[in-house]
């Protein structure tokens, strides 16, 4: 099945700063999305990014699907931005189902 | 905006009890899905369903079932739950019309003692 890798597993960030969090995966999709897990636990839509470029405030996002990839940017870092960020994709012909990656941790400091 | 709902945000109960959990979307979505997610493990899928009445196993389907009457409810249940079923259970829902975007509901932490 399809391989999703994100990296870096771990981030610490001083408020204010840049991030830019990345993730592989290892064939074609029809779907890629990323999303913030709050530290309440609720998974929260960032951008719905099969391909091309989208951008939210603070947030952008790139797919890249000929190279099999994304990046997810974060500028100007606040301690909200603070949690689990998982990039997840959809096989074809999976009915919707998707692969998920073991997330990045990001940790905005004061 | 799509909204998909969860009947409880905490439950608490005991070994052996029926537990059910409800899951609903507003957005007219043809799938839907229910997830785990534990420390370590991350999210893995338990039931998922393409329409009413139709559902198909996960990857860990062992210990639930599930119900789907209506399109816009799909209930995950407990037939005797076990302390191995404390976990943080997620709902998500999905429509080929939107490119498989799925939307998560906000989650129920459930501990069983």
């Amino acid at each position: 099945g399809i391989q999703v890798e994100q990296s870096p597993p771990d981030l610490i960030l001083q408020e204010g700063a840049n991030s830019t969090l990345r993730c592989n995966f290892s064939d074609s999709v029809n779907n890629l999305q990323w999303f913030h897990q709050n530290p309440w636990g609720q998974l929260i839509n960032l951008f719905y990014i099969p391909s091309g470029t989208k951008q939210n405030g603070r947030l952008s996002a790139t797919t890249v699907a000929t190279e099999r990839y994304s990046l997810l940017y974060i500028s100007s870092s606040q301690t909200t931005d603070s949690g689990v960020y998982f990039c997840v994709v959809g096989p074809y012909n999976q009915g919707g189902k998707l692969i998920f990656g073991q997330g990045t941790e990001l940790s905005v400091k004061p | 905006d799509v909204k998909v709902t969860q009947s409880s945000r905490y439950l608490v109960k005991r070994t052996g009890e029926k537990v059910f959990l409800e899951c609903v979307q507003d957005m007219d979505h043809e799938n839907m899905f229910w997830y785990r997610q534990d420390p370590g493990l991350g999210l893995r899928l338990i039931y998922f369903s393409y329409d009413v009445k139709m559902k198909e196993k996960g990857d860990i389907p062992e210990g639930y079932s599930v119900s789907r009457e209506k399109k816009e409810r799909f209930s995950l249940i407990l037939e005797s739950a076990s302390t191995n079923q404390t976990s943080m259970y997620l709902c998500a829902s999905s429509s080929i019309v939107r490119g498989y975007e799925q939307y998560f509901g906000p989650g129920t932490r459930l501990t069983v003692t």
